[in-house]
């Protein structure tokens, strides 16, 4: 399967915390993309991240790629009750089919 | 600005009954289009996806089907359900293949 593994299955950290879960993936991509469920709706798109890329900021978001070891990460920095979610990678290979994690679900205890 | 609707939210069905899942954008013109399911606590799944009107692409073996009779129109249909297709359905649309995808709100298949 060329879908992604995000690490860890579960966190939980306090508010004012940082939290940071990694992907890694199996094929050559385009682009690696993180989206946010919360619990019961759609999938909300955060950033994405080329391949040629190694670090990308958004807000309080910051994602790293290491291409080398197939890997991403996604920190959040000073977290808050409201980042309380399911948060995913997304792969596109080159042939620009998306493959999705399993997810990291954060809960942030206020 | 763009949109997409897809209903219903909830949606109880029989084993054996037929399936009609429709999802709608607006905003936009020739947006790529994708179903998707989800396990409960699990990833997506893409089932099917669409480059136009017509061209419909399967990604995984099952008893659904999806249709696409307008521009911005995508169906997801089945004839018999199973159990086995209870889940989470997820329309999505993006620009273009690789790029960044944008959901609906989805609707909870119980097949009982």
């Amino acid at each position: 399967s060329q879908q992604g593994e995000e690490d860890p299955q579960a966190l939980s950290i306090q508010e004012g915390e940082n939290a940071t879960m990694n992907c890694s993936y199996k094929t050559s991509i385009n682009n690696l993309q993180w989206y946010r469920q919360n619990s019961g709706r759609g999938l909300v798109h955060l950033i994405l991240i080329r391949s040629n890329e190694r670090e990308k900021h958004s807000g309080r978001l910051r994602v790293t790629l290491d291409t080398s070891k197939k890997s991403s990460s996604l920190l959040i920095t000073a977290s808050r009750a409201a980042d309380t979610a399911s948060y995913f990678c997304a792969t596109a290979d080159t042939g620009n089919q998306f493959y999705f994690g399993t997810g990291t679900s954060l809960t942030v205890i206020p | 600005s763009q949109t997409i609707h897809q209903w219903p939210a909830t949606l109880v069905q029989p084993v054996g009954s037929p399936l009609s899942l429709e999802c709608t954008v607006e905003g936009t013109s020739n947006p790529n289009l994708y179903w998707y399911r989800q396990a409960a606590g699990r990833g997506l799944q893409l089932l099917f996806y669409s480059v136009g009107i017509g061209q419909i692409s399967s990604e995984v073996p099952q008893n659904l089907s999806a249709s696409r009779p307008q521009d911005r129109q995508f169906i997801l249909s089945s004839k018999k359900l199973l159990l086995s297709d209870s889940g989470f359905y997820l329309c999505a649309w993006s620009w273009g293949l690789g790029q960044k995808l944008f959901f609906g709100s989805g609707t909870q298949l119980s097949v009982l």
